[in-house]
């Protein structure tokens, strides 16, 4: 059964500073890994898709590592703002019966000070 | 371009009503759809998940059940509500491989 961790659960940091929040799942045999952004009470937004044959994936000030082999994803935010305050979730997909699925992580809540 | 619509936004339901929640994908054919849930505090529960018309795979035992009467069209119901339901209630489309989610319905039973 194919498990989702991120760490930190939790982190504050002042504007400006690079950060990374951390995933990684058990199963190895991923079709493809997603990251999102929640804002409270609202609904996701993906930010990266990594495909299982990537390795990385960049937006604007994101940068999104897979490495499938030891079952590990890296977010990389630099230049923090407080816009970014907001909760990260991972998410990897499986295939299963001709269908997709998500598997999420238990996300990050990231706030950055002023 | 695709998008996903889902409502209400926001539902206060007793304990023991019926509950019907909608999703709606355009601009796209075939997709496959999920239902998600997010008590407070805690990460995405896969509901249920579909493949096609009257295709549904449930992944947890519960007290809701989900229908896929037209291609584009996603219905997650119960007959009675239970405290438990309470949550953050999201549905997702999927072309193949990667996933946009909707709003979110946040139900809170009483």
């Amino acid at each position: 059964k194919q498990e989702v961790t991120q760490i930190p659960a939790a982190l504050s940091v002042p504007e400006g500073e690079n950060l990374v929040l951390n995933c990684s799942f058990t199963d190895s045999a991923i079709y493809n890994l997603q990251w999102f952004r929640q804002d409270p009470g609202k609904g996701l937004t993906s930010l990266l898709l990594i495909q299982s044959s990537q390795r990385e994936q960049t937006s604007g000030r994101l940068n999104a590592s897979l490495d499938k082999s030891s079952g590990r994803s890296t977010l990389y935010i630099a230049a923090s703002q407080p816009g970014d305050s907001a909760t990260y979730l991972c998410a990897v997909i499986m295939i299963y019966n001709q269908g997709g699925k998500l598997i999420f992580g238990q996300g990050t809540e990231l706030s950055v000070k002023p | 371009s695709q998008t996903i619509h889902q409502w209400p936004a926001t539902l206060v339901q007793p304990v023991g009503s019926p509950l019907s929640l909608e999703c709606t994908v355009e601009g796209t054919s075939n997709p496959n759809l999920y239902w998600y849930r997010q008590a407070a505090g805690r990460g995405l529960q896969l509901l249920f998940y579909s493949v096609g018309i009257g295709q549904i795979s449930s992944e947890v035992p519960q007290n809701l059940s989900a229908s896929r009467p037209q291609d584009r069209q996603f219905i997650l119901s119960s007959k009675k509500l239970l405290l438990s339901d309470s949550g953050f209630y999201l549905c997702a489309w999927s072309p193949s491989t990667e996933a946009f989610f909707g709003q979110g319905t946040r139900l809170t039973v009483v």
